[in-house]
């Protein structure tokens, strides 16, 4: 059962603009969310997180945005560049937890 | 530092052929672990390790065993390869006190 849902397998948007990811999850115990990037031929890297007693994370260009009540999070980045063209996993795990569940992932390609 | 490595990058097995994947860390992280990705499924987690002797099952352990003699070294072996198998693996390190894993460039293995 895939408890972290990323249900956009592809999204696209014009240089400058904002590109809006979503990702649902079904498991409630689930109190620790990250966001990973990544590029053809390399291994995910880490880009943002955010904890359950949080609502919003905010990092440069980057901002995760946590409704629990929903079981959804988001990630904006603004303004989109295309460096920023890549797949963005969404991942989640529960404290004291070993096992982190992600996404199927989305692939982001902003245009210039 | 060298972060997380993995070798080979890529791999070719007949169905019933062994391997073992490597993946070693020079970041003296206790955690490691070893993802697959396959189409529309995002990562899975195969097997982790909180440290050299200490091995669990993920999600996705079927077909695959690990060991950890060392901090550094966290091979994964399969022992009668399957078609099943053919994916990109992914191996990882967390530091204490985080859940932020550092993800090696992966190992492209196809299973015919």
């Amino acid at each position: 059962d895939q408890q972290v849902k990323q249900n956009s397998p592809s999204l696209s948007v014009q240089e400058g603009r904002i590109s809006i990811l979503n990702c649902d999850y079904t498991n409630s115990m689930f109190d620790y969310f990250l966001w990973y990037k990544k590029y053809p031929a390399e291994g995910p890297t880490f880009l943002i997180s955010i904890s359950s007693i949080k609502d919003k994370n905010e990092d440069g260009r980057f901002t995760v945005f946590l409704n629990k009540s929903a079981k959804h999070l988001s990630l904006h980045i603004v303004p989109s560049q295309p460096g920023d063209s890549a797949v963005y996993f969404c991942a989640a795990t529960a404290y004291n937890n070993n096992d982190m569940r992600f996404g199927a992932g989305t692939r982001l390609t902003v245009k210039p | 530092n060298a972060g997380v490595t993995q070798t080979p990058k890529f791999q070719v097995l007949k169905t019933g052929q062994s391997m073992t994947l490597q993946c070693a860390q020079d970041m003296n992280h206790e955690y490691m672990s070893w993802y697959r990705q396959d189409p529309g499924m995002g990562l899975r987690l195969i097997h982790y390790s909180v440290g050299a002797g200490i091995t669990d099952q993920g999600e996705v352990p079927n077909g695959y065993n690990v060991s950890r003699s060392t901090t550094e070294d966290f091979p994964l072996r399969l022992l009668s390869a399957a078609p099943s198998q053919t994916s990109v693996y992914f191996c990882a390190s967390t530091p204490p006190g985080s859940d932020t894993q550092y993800f090696g460039p992966g190992t492209r293995l196809t299973v015919l």
